[in-house]
């Protein structure tokens, strides 16, 4: 069956800092892989996907992910933190019944001391 | 572009009673879904609508859950009677076709 895994919960990190959040999925074919930010109070907001071709994604707000098969993951990199950063991110993974079905993982809350 | 507009954003009501949220998309969005987000069980999808006409349901927990799409600009989510365990954090969103999905503000319901 699909499924997403964010293997952590919480992260906490200083301002400046790198950042790598974990995505790992299960799928049986090649996958269409995103990641979403969630700021409080605020629904969700696209950061970047991945359909296909360069495995490296480029996404807003200085973020970019790599997607790689070999290891079923989509880990969602930024090399400095800045505070504006602190919200909860979502990776989802999809067509589960065609391209508009995603699931989505349980979340990461990121927390950005000065 | 408003973006996906929900109502009410917040919503505090007795179990029993009739909960109806509302969800009006980007116009020109020819897909609506409606999801529901718990601690417990994170984002789920409940139902998507394509050209107003729900295409996929099985997200909907029971017959208490009905959605509509009366028009390609209104959609709304009933929950009668509402228990205490469908208080949650509701979203809307849409997109075109195959494009980036847009979310909503949400909704969020407390059932005491």
């Amino acid at each position: 069956a699909q499924s997403v895994t964010q293997p952590d919960i919480h992260i906490t990190v200083s301002e400046g800092a790198s950042l790598e959040l974990r995505c790992n999925y299960s799928y049986g074919a090649t996958p269409y892989l995103f990641w979403y930010v969630q700021s409080p109070g605020q629904g969700l907001q696209l950061l970047l996907k991945y359909f296909s071709g360069d495995t490296l994604v480029q996404g807003i707000k200085g973020f970019e992910a790599e997607f790689k098969r070999s290891q079923s993951s989509f880990n969602l990199r930024k090399p400095s933190v800045h505070w504006s950063d602190a919200a909860e991110y979502f990776c989802a993974v999809g067509p589960v019944g065609g391209y508009n079905k995603l699931i989505f993982g349980a979340g990461t809350r990121l927390a950005v001391h000065p | 572009d408003a973006g996906v507009i929900q109502s009410p954003r917040h919503e505090v009501t007795e179990m029993g009673q009739e909960v109806t949220l509302r969800c009006k998309p980007i116009s020109g969005h020819d897909y609506l879904f409606w999801y529901r987000q718990t601690m417990m069980r994170g984002l789920e999808l409940l139902i998507y609508f394509n050209n107003n006409v729900p295409i996929d349901d099985s997200g909907m927990p029971e017959d208490r859950f009905s959605a509509k799409m009366p028009n390609a600009s209104f959609s709304t989510l009933k929950i009668q009677p509402s228990e205490p365990r469908d208080s949650a954090v509701y979203f809307c969103a849409s997109s075109f076709r195959d494009g980036e999905r847009y979310f909503g503000p949400g909704t969020r319901l407390t059932v005491t």
